[in-house]
C-alpha cells in the first residue's frame, strides 16, 4: 500500500494552498483517520490535524483538514513564512497498521 | 506534563542489533499506545510499529516484520524498539510517539513525540 503526496508545492505569502494525501488502493475516507504533521529540519514532527479535521492543541486555525474527493487534504489559508516545512499525512490501514505519505515540501515565496 | 525521553545515539556494525528506549517522563503509558517512526537522512517518515503497553499487543509494518520487536516495561513506563540484522539502510533517526488512546483504544494519530535517537550503521 502506497500513500502519495505531492513532492513539492509553492505558495505566496498570504496565499492558500491545499496539500493532498492519496491511497493507491482506493479512496481515502474518515475511516482512515487521516492525520497531518509538520516537520522542520532537525526537529521531530509537530502534530497539526487528526481524525481528518480536528486541529491539535495550539495549531492556528489557518490549518484545516478535510476529505476532498477521494483524498485527504490539508489546507493552509493565509500562508506565512514559517509555514515553509515538510508536511506528512498518515493513514490508518486497519489491523493496527498505519502508513506515512512520502511528504510534501512546502515553499513560501 | 508527560515527555517522551529517548536513549542516546548509537553506532552499530552491519549485522548487529540496536535497542532504543523511550521513557514517559512525568507520567505513565498506562492507557496510551506508543509507536515508532524512523527517518533516514534526507528522507521522509516511516511508520514501523506500535505497542499497547497495558495489553502487550504489538503491530508491525510489513517492511519490518521479523526484524523489529517492540516491548514495554510497565513498571518503568519504558518502551523499547529492537531492530536486528542492521544494514547501512537502517541508518536513521528513530522517533517514539504517543497515540493518546482512550483506555487503550487507539485514536490513530500521534500527539506527543520524542526527540529522536540517531542510529548509525557503519563498518
Amino acid at each position: 500500500t502506497v500513500v502519495t503526496q505531492e513532492p513539492s508545492f509553492s505558495v505566496s505569502p498570504g496565499g492558500t494552498v491545499t496539500l493532498t494525501c492519496a491511497l493507491n488502493s482506493g479512496s481515502v475516507s474518515s475511516d482512515h483517520y487521516p492525520s497531518w504533521y509538520q516537520q522542520t529540519p532537525g526537529q521531530p514532527p509537530r502534530t497539526l490535524i487528526y481524525s481528518t479535521k480536528t486541529r491539535s492543541s495550539g495549531v492556528p486555525d489557518r490549518f484545516s483538514g478535510s476529505i476532498l474527493g477521494n483524498k485527504a487534504a490539508l489546507t493552509i489559508t493565509g500562508a506565512q513564512a514559517d509555514d515553509e516545512s515538510h508536511y506528512y499525512c498518515v493513514l490508518y490501514l486497519g489491523s493496527g497498521i498505519s502508513v506515512f505519505g512520502g511528504g510534501t515540501k512546502l515553499t513560501v515565496l | 506534563q508527560v515527555q517522551l525521553v529517548q536513549s542516546g545515539a548509537e553506532v552499530k556494525k552491519p549485522g548487529s542489533s540496536v535497542k532504543v528506549s523511550c521513557k514517559a517522563s512525568g507520567g505513565t503509558f498506562s492507557t496510551s499506545i506508543i509507536g515508532w517512526v524512523r527517518q533516514a537522512p534526507g528522507q521522509g517518515l516511516e511508520w514501523m510499529g506500535r505497542i499497547i503497553p497495558a495489553l502487550g499487543i504489538t503491530n508491525y509494518a510489513e517492511n519490518f516484520q521479523g526484524r523489529v520487536t517492540i516491548t514495554a516495561d510497565k513498571s518503568t513506563s519504558t518502551v523499547y524498539m529492537e531492530l536486528s540484522s542492521l544494514t547501512s539502510e537502517d541508518t536513521a533517526v528513530y522517533y517514539c510517539a504517543r497515540d493518546p488512546a482512550y483506555r487503550s483504544s487507539p485514536r490513530w494519530y500521534f500527539d506527543l513525540w520524542g526527540r529522536g535517537t540517531r542510529v548509525t550503521v557503519s563498518s
